[in-house]
């Protein structure tokens, strides 16, 4: 398996133009993560997919932020109007019921 | 307010000797523990895992001890080699919550492993 892929890996824009990260999860697993990571607050939970169906998104910090998950193969996280203060690094993450969660390469967000 | 502690943001091992990372969380909820590693420009990758019914976890050269009293965590890793070197995150959840499915982790902001040549 090609594990999670996350696209694009790199993404620069200016502050108020909408920004969207791409997420496929490995097939056949039944949960799927997003998490950012900054320098000040570490790694921390945006939002959780369990068959599809959000589970938890506490983690969202704002109206500005929203995600998908229109079938098991494919989710979106998009920001609009994105800030400076977005510029992180946003990983996807995946997994069967129970078990570890497997991370793609992340996306590196840089917000002018 | 930070839920699972890493307080050493950095850890110098000569290669060869153990290395002992550590992780205290102060949700008592937790029920499930996870070590990551990772390298630069990669995701994390899991390494180990723990249940909070156990006290010890092991797969070669790592192992995982729970303190639950303290809630205290470390992992051993040994003999400590150059490919180690990496940040290491400590990872918690309660799955008893989600129903003994996967839930979102709580991480520590991480502990940069140096092995020494």
């Amino acid at each position: 398996d090609a594990g999670v892929i996350q696209s694009p890996r790199h993404e620069v824009t200016e502050m108020g133009q909408e920004v969207t990260l791409r997420c496929k999860p490995i097939s056949g697993h039944d949960y799927l993560f997003w998490y950012r990571q900054t320098m000040m607050r570490g790694l921390e939970l945006l939002i959780y997919f369990n068959n599809n169906v959000p589970i938890d998104d506490s983690g969202m910090p704002e109206d500005r932020f929203s995600a998908k998950m229109p079938n098991a193969s494919f989710s979106t996280l998009k920001i609009q109007p994105s800030e400076p203060r977005d510029s992180a690094v946003y990983f996807c993450a995946s997994s069967p019921r129970g078990r570890e969660q497997f991370f793609g390469p992340g996306t590196r967000l840089t917000v002018l | 307010d930070q839920q699972v502690k890493q307080n050493s943001p950095s850890l110098s091992v000569q290669e060869g000797r153990i290395s002992i990372l550590n992780c205290d969380y102060t949700n008592s909820m937790f029920d499930y523990f996870l070590w990551y590693k990772k390298y630069p420009a990669e995701g994390p990758t899991f390494l180990i895992s723990i249940s909070s019914i156990k006290d010890k976890n092991e797969d070669g050269r790592f192992t995982v001890f729970l303190n639950k009293s303290a809630k205290h965590l470390s992992l051993h890793i040994v003999p400590s080699q150059p490919g180690d070197s990496a940040v290491y995150f400590c990872a918690a959840s309660n799955r008893m919550y989600s129903g003994g499915g996967a839930d979102g982790l709580t991480f520590g902001k991480g502990t940069h492993l140096i092995i020494q040549p």
